[in-house]
């Protein structure tokens, strides 16, 4: 079983501060997904990467996927409340003929924005 | 509303009581799945549908049922439930079960279940 680290497991700060949380595994992956989650409700996919290296924007968020296709880390510019959840990557198996069926999700990481 | 729908959303049991959680879907997927999700374990999966009458055990299957006799639907059966499956229990689907996190997963906003 391929196993999914995240760090920090809690993160509380300030709203306008910046904040990196990470997602790390031994194992490799064919690609990487970030989903948040509210209370009450079921995660929601942020963004998917896939190639070794790649970084994608989503507006003050910042994914990155390392070289390796080992682990992740996502980084938020001047959080805001709204900004306030769970957030768990997850792990695509390497090989052609996985999909979500082989998903892997991470421990997660419980953001607290405080205004 | 393209959604994926869990009933019921709160559940308190009692040991051995059988019960059944539903999972409907409205978007034509091919694929769900079911998770539980325990503090500082994350989401781990119990069952998973790649189609109808198509079921297969994800990680952590023991002491569930499930079946796919519809598309839209993949219900979860508990048949004698115990304390240890207290947990908060999400349904997901996705168009097709996808290669390389191109199918995006859609879940439904839980269950939580406590057996008492």
């Amino acid at each position: 079983t391929q196993l999914l680290e995240q760090s920090p497991q809690f993160l509380s700060i300030q709203e306008g501060e910046n904040l990196t949380v990470y997602c790390n595994s031994s194992s490799v992956f064919s690609s990487l997904q970030w989903y948040r989650q509210e209370p009450g409700e079921g995660p929601v996919l942020l963004v998917t990467v896939v190639t070794g290296g790649e970084v994608k924007k989503l507006k003050r968020l910042t994914f990155q996927f390392g070289d390796a296709r080992k682990d992740s880390s996502l980084h938020i510019t001047a959080a805001q409340p709204g900004d306030t959840g769970l957030y768990l990557c997850a792990g695509a198996g390497v090989g052609s003929n996985f999909g979500n069926e082989k998903l892997t999700f991470g421990t997660g990481t419980r953001l607290t924005i405080i205004p | 509303e393209a959604q994926v729908t869990q009933n019921p959303r709160y559940l308190i049991t009692v040991t051995g009581k059988k019960l059944t959680v539903t999972c409907s879907q409205n978007m034509n997927h091919e694929y769900m799945s079911w998770y539980r999700q325990d503090p500082g374990l994350g989401l781990r999966q119990i069952y998973y549908s790649m189609n109808v009458e198509v079921t297969d055990k994800g990680d952590v299957p023991e002491g569930y049922k499930v079946s796919r006799k519809e598309k839209r639907n993949f219900p979860l059966i508990l048949e004698s439930p115990s304390p240890n499956q207290t947990s908060l229990y999400f349904c997901a689907s996705s168009l097709w079960a996808g290669q390389g996190g191109n199918s995006p997963l859609h879940f439904g906003n839980g269950t939580r279940l406590t057996v008492t």
